[in-house]
């Protein structure tokens, strides 16, 4: 079945650093891949999603390219802030089925230091 | 003004007791869902449903029932809660399902003593 693999938390960086959060995926259909994001008490919201393979997503600062012969959709920023800290879904959804559901990654914490 | 809404935002319920967590939409989605969040585990899928007075089973619907009695309406309900279902609980929505956003309500934090 579909499922998504992402890099494990928490990741801890200073101020300024670059960052890059894995995510691969698994899947026999046409995937949409989607990152969320989840602020502290907060439910997820979406960051950005990107339909079709080879694309760029982007919003925020972040950015990740569907890679289809590598099964993967790496989330990158150049420069992270304080104020990114949250947690990081990579999210697959499969548009050939019928069921509407979105298959999550186990999510990743990222902790950015002043 | 949120578009999903969760009601209670907390609530601390016994070992055996009955629990019901509501959810209401205002995005007039066709889709919503059931999740639960555990440290470690990320979001976990418990139901969903595509129409009102329908349900579907996710991955961990064990011990969890849920209700969509009209579109903007989405309940779960803990029949004998149980200590393993402490947990955080999310209600989204969605307009068509498998390749479109979903939109989370802001959780319902549930502790079972």
């Amino acid at each position: 079945g579909d499922s998504v693999t992402q890099t494990e938390g928490p990741v801890t960086l200073s101020e300024g650093t670059s960052l890059t959060v894995n995510c691969s995926y698994e899947t026999k259909q046409y995937p949409t891949l989607f990152w969320y994001v989840q602020y502290p008490g907060e439910g997820p919201q979406l960051l950005f999603k990107v339909p079709k393979a080879n694309e760029k997503g982007s919003n925020r600062g972040f950015e990740a390219t569907y890679n289809k012969e590598a099964t993967s959709f790496h989330l990158q920023k150049a420069s992270v802030q304080e104020s990114d800290s949250a947690v990081y879904y990579c999210a697959l959804g499969d548009r050939g089925s019928a069921l509407g559901r979105l298959h999550f990654g186990a999510g990743t914490q990222l902790i950015v230091i002043p | 003004e949120a578009a999903v809404t969760q009601s209670p935002r907390s609530k601390v319920a016994v070992t055996g007791g009955k629990v019901t967590l509501s959810c209401h939409q205002t995005n007039n989605h066709d889709y919503m869902y059931w999740y639960r969040q555990d440290t470690g585990h990320g979001l976990r899928l418990i139901h969903y449903s595509y129409v009102a007075d329908s349900t579907e089973k996710g991955d961990i619907p064990d011990g969890y029932k849920a209700s969509r009695p009209s579109q903007e309406n989405f309940s779960l309900i803990l029949e004998l809660a149980s200590l393993s279902q402490t947990a955080v609980y999310f209600c989204a929505s969605s307009p068509q399902g498998a390749g479109d956003t979903q939109y989370f309500g802001p959780g319902t934090r549930l502790l079972v003593l």
